[in-house]
């Protein structure tokens, strides 16, 4: 089965430090996204990787194709980058397949003033 | 605003009652998908579509039904609803250009 798994599940930061999340999967995969949830609220599409390392302000998200690994990373973090961190992968396919997602269970970050 | 829009945002049913979630987007993206949230558990998929006329089932389907009559709408129907169907539904589309994907803001369901 492919499956998704995150670490860690729940992560609590005082404000200003430096936060990693771990995604890793099973199989192969054409593509991994970093979705970001606020609590009670709806799902916002951070990154899209297939490969390399892409920056979003102070979001850094790295994928290892060989060892099957992606982190995200948040700098100088802040408390409203409290918020439930998901990772989804596409799995190598054709037609319907190709655009279905498998999600982690995501992370729960929170982050103290 | 271009986006996904999912109506209602919070539904109590009785058991046994139908209903259903509405989701729509402007975006002409093909790709159109329903998922639940439960706590504990990564979003199950269950059903999706890759176009008008085009269906299919993902992890979770049984109990819901969908219709992808149109590029812009993707309805959810729930035939006889069941408490185990309580749960928060999200809708989510991607155009086959474009390879992120929208999600609409949720349906907070609740069967009793």
């Amino acid at each position: 089965k492919n499956e998704v798994e995150q670490s860690p599940q729940n992560l609590t930061a005082q404000e200003g430090e430096f936060i990693t999340i771990n995604c890793s999967y099973s199989v192969g995969i054409s593509a991994l996204h970093w979705l970001q949830q606020h609590p009670g609220g709806g799902i916002v599409s951070l990154f899209m990787l297939s490969s390399g390392k892409k920056k979003h302000g102070r979001l850094i998200a790295t994928i290892n194709i060989q060892e099957k690994h992606s982190s995200l990373h948040i700098t100088a973090s802040h408390p409203r980058d409290s918020a439930v961190y998901i990772c989804a992968v596409r799995w190598y396919g054709s037609g319907g397949s190709n655009y279905k997602l498998t999600f982690g269970k995501g992370t729960l970050l929170t982050v103290n003033p | 605003n271009a986006g996904v829009t999912q109506t209602p945002k919070f539904q109590v049913l009785k058991t046994g009652q139908s209903m259903t979630l509405q989701c729509a987007q402007d975006m002409n993206h093909e790709y159109m998908s329903w998922y639940r949230q439960d706590p504990g558990m990564g979003l199950r998929l269950i059903h999706y579509s890759v176009g008008a006329g085009i269906t299919d089932q993902g992890e979770v389907p049984n109990g819901y039904n969908v219709s992808r009559s149109t590029t812009e709408d993707f309805p959810l129907r729930l035939l006889s609803a069941a408490p185990s169907q309580t749960s928060v539904y999200f809708c989510a589309s991607r155009g086959q250009r474009n390879y992120g994907y929208t999600f609409g803001s949720g349906t907070r369901l609740t069967v009793v």
